[in-house]
């Protein structure tokens, strides 16, 4: 089974600056995605940025992109710029790709990272 | 083109009554997820499932805990003789037909279960 880790429990940051939030993850596939997702106050769950395992760049999305690490299993999310409304709870999460041409999209997600911004 | 709907998004029951939970998948989405988030944790898979259809239900608990998505109208999660270990946040989300090459599934906001 797909097994999805986030280490940091609570991360901060000031604003302006960059933070780091790590994941591993384990998996025997070689073809998967990989996704951060935000989840505010509100509860709503907002996809931050996503990644095909088998593209080697990295993806990007404005202020945040990922360190993809395949090899390592190891999935970060950088967020550059740091601003008040980038305080949220992160999820890391994994989803296999089609299996036998059936969909499949159950995401596997991390026990998650609260970020905090300071001003 | 309206996102996933769920309700209730706040949702009482006394410890014994039963609690159903509504998901209306956005348009032209034919899949839908639930999941279940206890606090301070992670989102966890509960059931897939299809139009009629079940495909997944690894993660749903053997007892109490049922799910449906009919032909017509929204899916359900409907859960008997609730406990106060049923607390917690019940998301559901949707995607299209993985064949149009989508990845990206879309989530509710949630309902927030509190058993009493």
């Amino acid at each position: 089974a797909q097994t999805v880790t986030q280490s940091q429990p609570e991360m901060s940051v000031q604003e302006a600056e960059t933070v780091t939030l790590s994941c591993t993850y384990d998996t025997s596939e070689s073809d998967y995605y990989l996704f951060w997702y935000k989840q505010p106050p509100s509860r709503q769950m907002i996809l931050v940025i996503r990644q095909e395992a088998y593209k080697q760049q990295n993806a990007t999305e404005n202020r945040f992109s990922v360190n993809f690490q395949k090899a390592a299993k190891s999935f970060s999310l950088k967020i550059s710029d740091s601003q008040l409304g980038d305080a949220a709870m992160y999820f890391c999460a994994y989803r296999r790709t089609n299996a036998g041409g059936t969909s499949y999209g159950k995401l596997t997600f991390g026990q998650g990272t609260i970020l905090t911004v300071h001003p | 083109n309206a996102g996933v709907m769920q309700n209730p998004r706040h949702l009482v029951r006394r410890r014994g009554q039963e609690a159903r939970l509504r998901c209306s998948p956005m348009k032209g989405h034919s899949h839908v997820y639930w999941y279940r988030q206890l606090p301070e944790e992670g989102l966890k898979f509960m059931v897939y499932l299809q139009k009629e259809n079940i495909i997944d239900e690894s993660g749903m608990p053997k007892e109490r805990f049922s799910a449906e998505f009919p032909k017509e109208g929204p899916s359900i999660l409907r859960i008997q003789q609730v406990v106060r270990g049923d607390s917690a946040a019940y998301f559901c989300a949707s995607s299209p037909w993985e064949g149009q090459g989508r990845t990206e599934a879309f989530f509710g906001q949630g309902t927030r279960l509190t058993v009493v």
